[in-house]
C-alpha cells in the first residue's frame, strides 16, 4: 500500500512565524503535490513537483514556497504565517507509471491554525 | 475560476436508498475523472474513476456516469450505508494534476 505521511496532524503557530510542513511518501512516486482544503472551496493546489529539485506553482502559491531535495520528501514553507493561512494542508503523490498514473494518494492532512 | 463544480454542498439520504452526487466541468480537455471520499481528520481516498472515452464505470455499490456533451458526471451509491457518510470530491485530470470540486457532504440517515 502507498503510504504518504505528514509530519504533524495539528499545528498552532503565531502570525509572522516561519512554518515548515513535511511530507514523505514511500512508493518512489515522481510527482508530489501540496493542497489546502477550505470549506466551500474544495482542494486548491498550492505547488507541485515533477521530480527532485523541480517545482511548479499551482493555483494559489502566494505566501508559500516548497522544497524537494529528495524524491520521497516534499516540504511546504510558509515564510511568514498569516491568519488567512489557517487551513487543512494536504500532501499527495502520484506515479507516472501504468494505469494508476491519474490517481493521487493523499496523506492524513495537517490542520494549521495561525493566531 | 473553478473548472470543476459541485453545486450541492450537502445531501441527506436514508439508509438503503440511492445517493446521487453531481459534478459539472468546463474544460473540454479533461480526459479522466475521479471521485474521492474524505472522512473528517483524514486525507481523501480514491473511490472510483472514469476515462473520457467511456460513459459508465461500475465498482460494487458505486457507479460513475459521464456525459461528455453536457460536461457532467454523476456518482451513484446504491444502496447507501451509514459508513458512506463523508465528503465526496469530484476531480478532473489535467496536465498539472487534478482539479477538484468544492465537495458534497453526504449524510446517511438510519
Amino acid at each position: 500500500d502507498v503510504k504518504v505521511t505528514q509530519s504533524s496532524r495539528y499545528l498552532v503557530k503565531r502570525t509572522g512565524e516561519k512554518v515548515f510542513l513535511e511530507c514523505v511518501q514511500d512508493m518512489d512516486h515522481e510527482n508530489m503535490f501540496w493542497y489546502r482544503q477550505d470549506p466551500g472551496l474544495g482542494l486548491r493546489l498550492i505547488y507541485f513537483s515533477y521530480d527532485v529539485k523541480m517545482k511548479e506553482k499551482g493555483d494559489i502559491p502566494e505566501g508559500y514556497s516548497v522544497s524537494r531535495e529528495k524524491k520521497e520528501r516534499f516540504s511546504l514553507i510558509l515564510e511568514s504565517a498569516s491568519t488567512n493561512q489557517t487551513s487543512m494542508y494536504l500532501c499527495a503523490s502520484r506515479t507516472l507509471q501504468g494505469r494508476s498514473s491519474y490517481e493521487q494518494y493523499f496523506g492524513p492532512g495537517t490542520r494549521l491554525t495561525v493566531t | 475560476d473553478q473548472q470543476v463544480k459541485q453545486n450541492s454542498p450537502s445531501l441527506s439520504v436514508q439508509e438503503g436508498r440511492i445517493s446521487i452526487l453531481n459534478c459539472d466541468y468546463t474544460n473540454s480537455m479533461f480526459d479522466y475523472f475521479l471521485w474521492y471520499k474524505k472522512y473528517p481528520a483524514e486525507g481523501p481516498t480514491f473511490l472510483i474513476s472514469i476515462s473520457s472515452i467511456k460513459d459508465k464505470n461500475e465498482d460494487g455499490r458505486f457507479t460513475v456516469f459521464l456525459n461528455k456533451s453536457a460536461k457532467h458526471l454523476s456518482l451513484h451509491i446504491v444502496p447507501s450505508q451509514p459508513g458512506d457518510s463523508a465528503v465526496y470530491f469530484c476531480a478532473a485530470s489535467e496536465y498539472t494534476g487534478l482539479s477538484f470540486g468544492a465537495g458534497t457532504t453526504v449524510t446517511v440517515r438510519a
